[in-house]
């Protein structure tokens, strides 16, 4: 079975720059998420889709970033404009539908962004 | 409201000592709780779960955790430490309506030979 695919696995970019990420979770999960992982830290979800449908978004900074996931499938994460503390790992995550054995959430390897 | 404490950001074992990783947790809901480990330039990898059901949880690579409702821990141990576990590990709660997972800050683990 494929996991959670993610491209690019790295960018370096301006502050001010507009960049975009995107996820292909496994095959058939239903919930995805993105988070980020800032340099020592844990992981921070920012997003979290049902199908095409939002779930949770309340960490997600509304003024530059935006995410969607048009066809209950992959989905792209954007930062316009970004800010240099912006610079961190963006990690999505994948889990299936709900139910006995449904509870773990699969990762995928992340991309690394860098703003200068 | 959940949240994820993990006490010691750096530990440091010899290559066949006891590997032991702290982590306390607070939930308003009876929480699950997860340890992942990430490599360099990687992803997060599932080491092992409590989802309510057995306290004692076994997982991948020789460890496995305890749960204990009355210290609110869920401490991750290994027997023997690898130098192949060297490696970063986090733990988190999640549970409730989203299952969102709530992420500790991470404990980097060095194994000496």
């Amino acid at each position: 079975e494929a996991g959670v695919a993610q491209s690019p696995r790295y960018k370096i970019i301006e502050k001010r720059q507009s960049v975009a990420f995107w996820c292909n979770p496994i095959s058939g999960h239903a919930t995805l998420y993105w988070y980020q992982q800032i340099l020592g830290q844990g992981p921070k979800l920012l997003i979290q889709f049902q199908n095409n449908g939002v779930v949770d978004d309340s960490q997600l900074p509304k003024d530059r970033f935006s995410a969607e996931r048009l066809k209950g499938v992959d989905s792209t994460l954007k930062i316009q404009p970004a800010k240099l503390e912006d610079s961190a790992v963006y990690l999505c995550a994948s889990k299936p539908r709900g139910g006995p054995g449904t509870d773990t959430q699969y990762f995928g390897p992340g991309t690394r962004l860098t703003v200068l | 409201a959940q949240s994820v404490t993990q006490l010691g950001s750096h530990v440091s074992v010899s290559e066949g000592a006891l590997v032991l990783l702290r982590c306390n947790y607070s939930s308003s809901v009876p929480p699950y709780l997860f340890w992942y480990v990430q490599y360099p330039n990687q992803g997060l990898q599932l080491l092992l779960k409590y989802t309510s059901a057995a306290t004692l949880v076994k997982g991948i690579n020789g460890f496995e955790a305890e749960f204990k409702k009355s210290e609110t821990s869920f401490h991750l141990t290994k027997p023997s430490a690898h130098m192949s576990d060297a490696a970063e590990y986090f733990c988190a709660v999640g549970g409730g309506a989203t299952n969102k997972l709530i992420f500790g800050t991470g404990t980097l683990l060095a194994v000496q030979p």
